[in-house]
């Protein structure tokens, strides 16, 4: 069964320092997303991206964030320099086509650790 | 952010017996629905989910009920198994929003054999 996968497992960085998060969407899925788990809190979204641009974006999706599908396959998120707050983890999704109603696929996540 | 509520943080079920799970919400522009299972160091799994023109959706252990005007739904799980045991997330989506995700903050299922 196709999946969402994510690289890496967990991340770990001093405060300042850029991290990229990498995921591959299931392969016909048209929509991408980010989302993320700060421990002890909801699921947040971060943005949505379709067609080789973000569709929406979050107030937490600031300009130290941004996304890029470098290639048909990887789908990343670039946070230009960490801040401790950012500490969480961070899902991608994706899914099919833009449909009424269809059904985001989660990757298994990774966990940044900024210090 | 409190469109999408889950009062029970966790819930204690013996196996065999039902579980039910409650959500609520406040945003009458959502009209898509599901739910969500995650274990730890894993992400959220699709369990379930419902359109809000229909009220009932069942998939084998699984129904989801939607009850529009009291904008809340609920998720049963019959007869619940020791693997159901995890973190459930009632989630929503507003087709003219984008239909990103809004989550609740989860129930904690524990079965007990």
């Amino acid at each position: 069964e196709p999946e969402v996968t994510q690289t890496p497992s967990h991340q770990v960085t001093q405060m300042g320092q850029e991290v990229i998060l990498r995921c591959v969407p299931i392969s016909n899925h048209l929509y991408f997303y980010w989302y993320r788990q700060i421990l002890g809190q909801k699921v947040e979204f971060l943005v949505s991206f379709y067609n080789n641009e973000i569709s929406e974006k979050s107030e937490i999706f600031d300009d130290q964030f941004s996304v890029e599908r470098p290639d048909g396959s990887n789908f990343t998120l670039k946070i230009r320099s960490t801040k401790l707050e950012d500490s969480a983890m961070y899902f991608c999704a994706s899914r099919k086509i833009l449909a009424v109603q269809e059904t985001q696929y989660f990757g298994p996540g990774t966990r940044l650790l900024v210090l | 952010d409190q469109q999408v509520k889950q009062n029970s943080p966790s819930l204690s079920v013996q196996e065999g017996r039902i579980s039910i799970l409650n959500c609520d919400y406040t945003n009458s522009m959502f009209d898509y629905f599901l739910w969500y299972k995650k274990y730890p160091a894993e992400g959220p799994t699709f369990l379930i989910s419902i359109s809000s023109i229909k009220d009932k959706n069942e998939d084998g252990r699984f129904t989801v009920f939607l009850n529009k005007s009291a904008k809340h739904l609920s998720l049963h799980i019959v007869p619940s198994q020791p693997g159901d045991s995890a973190v459930y997330f009632c989630a929503a989506s507003a087709s003219a929003a984008g239909n990103k995700l809004t989550f609740g903050g989860g129930t904690r299922v524990l079965v007990k054999p």
